[in-house]
């Protein structure tokens, strides 16, 4: 079955760390986006990437640094910048372009300890 | 003001009820709408798409968007206690996609 698979589903970092959240879809899906989910919020933007070794800033980039080496894949680091990375992170992926609606991971929860 | 409000809830109705969650929007430049449904711990899944004005039905479920009052609807029919969820409506144009912050429905069997 084709989807997204994020890992790992929980993830605990310490204070000064960085850590990485894995996204694999085989969808053959051109585009790519990292969206962090807080408590009573919207979904917000951090990372997307259109296309292969290429990627652009979202509404909250700061602290979050992505590559895209390979199609199927976007992982996410979490920075030690970011001073407040506890929350559920989703990466989600579209055929080409935002219009036809995302095909989301089943997400992955980050907490600080 | 938001670009997309939505009331966060929490919804609860009786099972069998009709559910009526509603979103609005500012920005009339906005041409594709969608819901969303979120399980708690999971990821959304899409499950209604429209295109500008009108309606569209799939089984029990009934989107409705009113661009001149910059309002969409997501209607349930016959609720069922596995339609408890968060439904979080979105909205774009262009590349801007905007999601609402959702709204928890709780259907009690």
């Amino acid at each position: 079955d084709g989807g997204i698979t994020q890992s790992p589903k929980y993830l605990f970092r310490k204070e000064g760390q960085n850590v990485t959240l894995s996204c694999e879809q085989n969808l053959n899906h051109d585009a790519m986006y990292w969206y962090r989910q807080d408590p009573g919020q919207g979904l917000r933007l951090i990372y997307y990437s259109q296309i292969v070794n290429d990627f652009q800033k979202g509404d909250i980039a700061e602290g979050y640094s992505v590559s895209r080496e390979k199609k199927e894949s976007f992982p996410l680091t979490v920075t030690s910048a970011q001073k407040n990375p506890t929350a559920f992170y989703l990466c989600a992926s579209t055929p080409g372009t935002y219009n036809y609606g995302y095909t989301f991971g089943s997400g992955t929860r980050l907490t600080v300890v | 003001q938001k670009e997309v409000e939505q009331d966060p809830g929490p919804l609860s109705v009786p099972e069998g009820a009709i559910v009526s969650l509603n979103c609005t929007y500012s920005n009339s430049a906005f041409q594709y709408f969608m819901w969303y449904r979120q399980y708690s711990r999971k990821g959304p899944e899409l499950l209604m798409y429209t295109y500008s004005s009108g309606n569209k039905e799939d089984g029990r479920f009934t989107a409705q968007v009113d661009k001149s009052s910059k309002y969409i609807s997501l209607f349930i029919r016959d609720s069922q206690p596995s339609d408890s969820a968060t439904y979080l409506c979105a909205m774009s144009y262009g590349q801007n996609f905007v999601f609402g912050p959702g709204t928890r429905l709780s259907v009690l069997p």
